[in-house]
């Protein structure tokens, strides 16, 4: 059983670039959420999706948006990069909406503004 | 609104201790309360959870039990072992939130021999 991935581990972008990360769910997982994590922070939510719709969104700017494929796969894409949104983001897939909390997670992207 | 509230760490203990994390909670409704855990190089994972008040979650050795009255989730285990050095994170879920958790910060424990 594969379990969640995501792509690139690190990576670095200047201030108003424009970033996507990447993210293949565990098999047979149909839900899929996004955290960020800012150093020394727990991390916070930014949005799920389910069936390819987004199903519920945390305290973030429309800046971050993001996408779910047929096979179940993620991104997540932000633009106007801020020196703030530097931080780990986290994939994580669940196998299904009724799987309260019970999250897979990724081992995290993380994100270098400058 | 919901949070999270850890006790701050790093919690340093040789290895056979005692072991409490201590975790309160503030939400509206009757969610459902977990513990990750993110050991040095890995994504976290989930080590026990609790869905209703007085439930009991294990794992590996280590419980927390929901406690409504005090709004607590304290995380305890009797002999902490080398290999249990990670970083714990309290989390929580609104009632019929489903998969979108809400963190506390962490805490980080190290566990010497």
């Amino acid at each position: 059983e594969t379990g969640v991935t995501q792509s690139p581990t690190h990576l670095i972008k200047t201030r108003g670039q424009q970033v996507t990360l990447r993210c293949s769910s565990q098999s047979g997982h149909n839900t899929v959420s996004w955290y960020q994590q800012a150093l020394g922070q727990g991390p916070q939510f930014i949005f799920q999706y389910y069936r390819e719709e987004e199903n519920g969104r945390g305290n973030f700017p429309p800046r971050f948006s993001g996408l779910q494929f047929p096979n179940y796969s993620s991104e997540l894409n932000v633009n106007a990069l801020e020196l703030d949104d530097s931080a780990l983001y986290l994939c994580a897939s669940s196998l299904s909406l009724g799987s309260t909390g019970e999250l897979f997670f990724g081992e995290g992207s993380r994100l270098t503004v400058l | 609104g919901n949070s999270v509230t850890q006790m701050e760490g790093p919690v340093t203990l040789s290895e056979e201790a005692f072991l409490t994390i201590n975790c309160t909670y503030t939400a509206t409704g009757y969610p459902s309360l977990f513990w990750y855990v993110q050991y040095p190089g890995e994504g976290l994972q989930l080590l026990l959870k609790a869905t209703k008040a007085d439930d009991k979650g294990s794992n590996k050795g280590f419980e927390a039990t929901y406690r409504k009255e005090t709004t607590s989730f304290h995380l305890e285990k009797g002999s902490v072992q080398v290999s249990d050095s990670a970083v714990y994170f309290c989390a929580l879920t609104p009632f019929q939130a489903g998969t979108a958790l809400i963190f506390g910060k962490g805490t980080t424990l190290s566990v010497s021999s």
